[in-house]
């Protein structure tokens, strides 16, 4: 089966700037994730989905990011205005339902911001 | 909430000799673990998981680990290392209740073997 597709691979902006990310989850996986993967550091969540409704997005800095799943397939992550602090991968995932489910990720997003 | 150490920042090994990660959680439900591994510049690949059962649970690529509720462990372990095997290895919880399977992830272990 496919794995989730993710684009663009990098991605350099400056401070200010806007930018997004795309995801295409694995065929038939209802959940999906978005992750902040700073160096040296493990992923950190962002957002859930569960189809096209959000499950949780405590972790969203809702000033400057938003995400959005239409249809309940591919789903976009937009950071405005980035700051430098928002140097990272961004890693979407992607499940069946169900806790013991394992999540499926993509290559990421390698975000520079000078 | 959940919280994951992994208690070493970065193991060297030779190659063909053993090693253990070693992964310690705290929560205060019942949880799922896995474990992950990220090769430079890729995504995160699934190594293990323990859902239930045997304590003593075999991945991918002759890694295993085992899971020891007195001890809030899940230290991950391979028997002989190869070089392909240098990459960053992650262990992750969710909480068995939450249908959502959110993942809190450790800081990750970096496994460099040497020749």
């Amino acid at each position: 089966e496919a794995g989730v597709a993710q684009s663009p691979r990098y991605k350099i902006i400056e401070k200010r700037q806007s930018v997004a990310f795309w995801c295409n989850p694995i065929s038939g996986h209802a959940t999906l994730y978005w992750y902040q993967q700073i160096l040296g550091q493990g992923p950190k969540l962002l957002i859930q989905f569960q189809n096209n409704g959000v499950v949780d997005d405590s972790q969203l800095p809702k000033d400057r990011f938003s995400a959005e799943r239409l249809k309940g397939v591919d789903s976009t992550l937009k950071i405005q205005p980035a700051k430098l602090e928002d140097s990272a991968v961004y890693l979407c995932a992607s499940s069946d339902t169900g806790g013991n489910q394992p999540q499926h990720f993509g290559d990421g997003t390698r975000l520079s911001i000078l | 909430a959940q919280s994951v150490t992994q208690l070493d920042s970065q193991v060297p090994v030779f190659e063909e000799a053993p090693v253990e990660l070693r992964c310690n959680y705290s929560s205060s439900v019942s949880v799922y673990l896995f474990w992950y591994v990220q090769y430079p510049n890729q995504g995160l690949q699934l190594l293990l998981k323990y859902l239930s059962g045997s304590t003593l649970v075999k991945g991918i690529n002759g890694f295993e680990a085992e899971f020891n509720k007195s001890q809030t462990s899940f230290h991950l372990r391979k028997p002989s290392v190869h070089i392909s095997d240098t990459a960053e290895y992650f262990c992750a919880v969710s909480d068995r209740a939450n249908a959502g399977n959110m993942l809190t992830f450790g800081g990750g272990t970096r496994l460099m073997v040497k020749p």
